[in-house]
């Protein structure tokens, strides 16, 4: 079975302070997919990133980066300079071998940013 | 491109009442799949499908069925709905296991 964590369910920030939202997952596979989605208050998802298990390369976009670490099981998500929109709830999910690959979710954050 | 179509939008249903929720996607996506969402749980996986013809059960199957008769439609079926089932419900496709799923706007459903 496969599981994913997001242990901190709502923060909150003052816009222009840096976050950091944690995913912490367990898997049997060798081969699995990562992913973050935002849904922001009008309700939809909304694709973020996609890594793989074999790729441990960090990635910046913009005033988003993930650090994936296989040695800790996280995929962590940072936000560089918090704004308002930035709020909404934050979803990682993994993809595995089992379930014909379908996502297994954390519960999801709730990030709240002050103006 | 339309992408993912759910309908509908807002459901109020009576308990015991049967009703099917639709999804359709136009991007020739074999894999499909729907969700639920409650509150502090994340999205839960209710069945899903690999191609036409082919449907299997994922985390919280019971009280709902699904078909694939063709790849774009994808329809799950309330069989008699309970008040356990007021949820957000979302359909979603994937070209394949490794690309990431496009999800519908969702269906809100709400049973007394």
């Amino acid at each position: 079975a496969q599981k994913v964590t997001q242990a901190q369910t709502e923060i909150s920030v003052v816009e222009k302070e840096d976050v950091t939202l944690d995913c912490v997952y367990e898997t049997r596979d060798t081969t699995y997919y990562l992913f973050w989605y935002k849904q922001p208050p009008s309700g939809e998802l909304v694709f973020l990133i996609r890594r793989n298990s074999f790729d441990e390369q960090n990635e910046i976009s913009g005033r988003y980066s993930w650090n994936f670490q296989k040695s800790t099981s996280s995929f962590n998500f940072t936000i560089t300079a918090s704004q308002v929109v930035d709020s909404a709830v934050y979803f990682c999910a993994l993809s595995g071998n089992n379930a014909g690959n379908m996502l297994t979710f954390g519960g999801g954050t709730r990030l709240m940013v002050k103006p | 491109n339309a992408g993912v179509t759910q309908t509908p939008k807002f459901q109020v249903l009576k308990t015991g009442q049967s009703m099917t929720l639709q999804c359709a996607q136009d991007m020739n996506h074999e894999y499909m799949s729907w969700y639920r969402q409650d509150p502090g749980m994340g999205l839960r996986l209710i069945h899903y499908s690999v191609g036409a013809g082919i449907t299997d059960q994922g985390e919280v199957p019971n009280g709902y069925n699904v078909s694939r008769s063709t790849t774009e439609d994808f329809p799950l079926r309330l069989l008699s709905a309970a008040p356990s089932q007021t949820s957000v419900y979302f359909c979603a496709s994937s070209y394949d296991r490794t690309q990431p799923q496009h999800f519908g706007d969702g269906t809100r459903l709400s049973i007394l």
